[in-house]
């Protein structure tokens, strides 16, 4: 069974600091996609990662996936309270018959103003 | 462009009770898949589905529940004789063709049994 472990599970910071979100795995995926999610909605992507070592870039967001595939980490410079949310990744089997997503047990981060 | 619509958003049951879920997939989007988000866990897959067949349903429990995705119309989840452990937030998410690893989520329907 593919598991993807995520730390912290809970963070609760000042608006203005910095924070990274550990997505972690035995497994090797294809691709690896970050969602945050707000109460009463459902998850939004907010990025896909394909490559072993990429890096990807949105506004303050900074996505990594790791060399061998197995993990991700997302990056918050100068956190706002705009960023609060359940952050959840999830990782991707290409190729096959489904393209059923598991997800990682999440991140809820919580910026104070 | 609208994105992927679930219907009702909020649902309760009495215990037996059937519970029927909707989704419509974005315009385009043939592909549909179902995730399960307990309280207190994460998302869970489900079922994938095509138009008109069921690709994998590896993460449906084996009683009670079942899904279709007709060539006309929306996605439908249905839980017959629903049980409290079965109150949850279910989701649908639907991809496009040749790009399925990009999957769009739907709003949720929040179910509860009483």
């Amino acid at each position: 069974t593919q598991l993807l472990e995520q730390s912290p599970q809970f963070l609760s910071i000042q608006e203005g600091e910095n924070l990274t979100v550990y997505c972690n795995s035995s497994s090797v995926f294809s691709s690896l996609q970050w969602y945050r999610q707000e109460p009463g909605e459902g998850p939004v992507l907010l990025v896909t990662v394909v490559t072993g070592g990429e890096v990807k870039k949105l506004k303050r967001l900074t996505f990594q996936f790791g060399d061998a595939r197995k993990d991700s980490s997302l990056h918050i410079t100068a956190a706002q309270p705009g960023d609060t949310g359940l952050y959840l990744c999830a990782g991707e089997n290409y190729g096959g018959a489904t393209n059923k997503l598991i997800f990682g047990t999440g991140t809820l981060l919580a910026v104070q103003p | 462009n609208a994105g992927v619509m679930q219907n009702p958003r909020h649902l309760v049951r009495r215990r037996g009770q059937e519970a029927r879920l909707r989704c419509s997939p974005m315009k385009g989007h043939s592909h549909v898949y179902w995730y399960r988000q307990l309280p207190e866990e994460g998302l869970k897959f489900m079922v994938y589905l095509q138009k008109e067949n069921i690709i994998d349903e590896s993460g449906m429990p084996k009683e009670r529940f079942s899904a279709e995705f007709p060539k006309e119309g929306p996605s439908i989840l249905r839980i017959q004789q629903v049980v409290r452990g079965d109150s949850a937030a279910y989701f649908c998410a639907s991809s496009p063709v040749p790009d399925r690893r990009t999957q769009y989520f739907g709003p949720g329907t929040r179910l509860l049994v009483l």
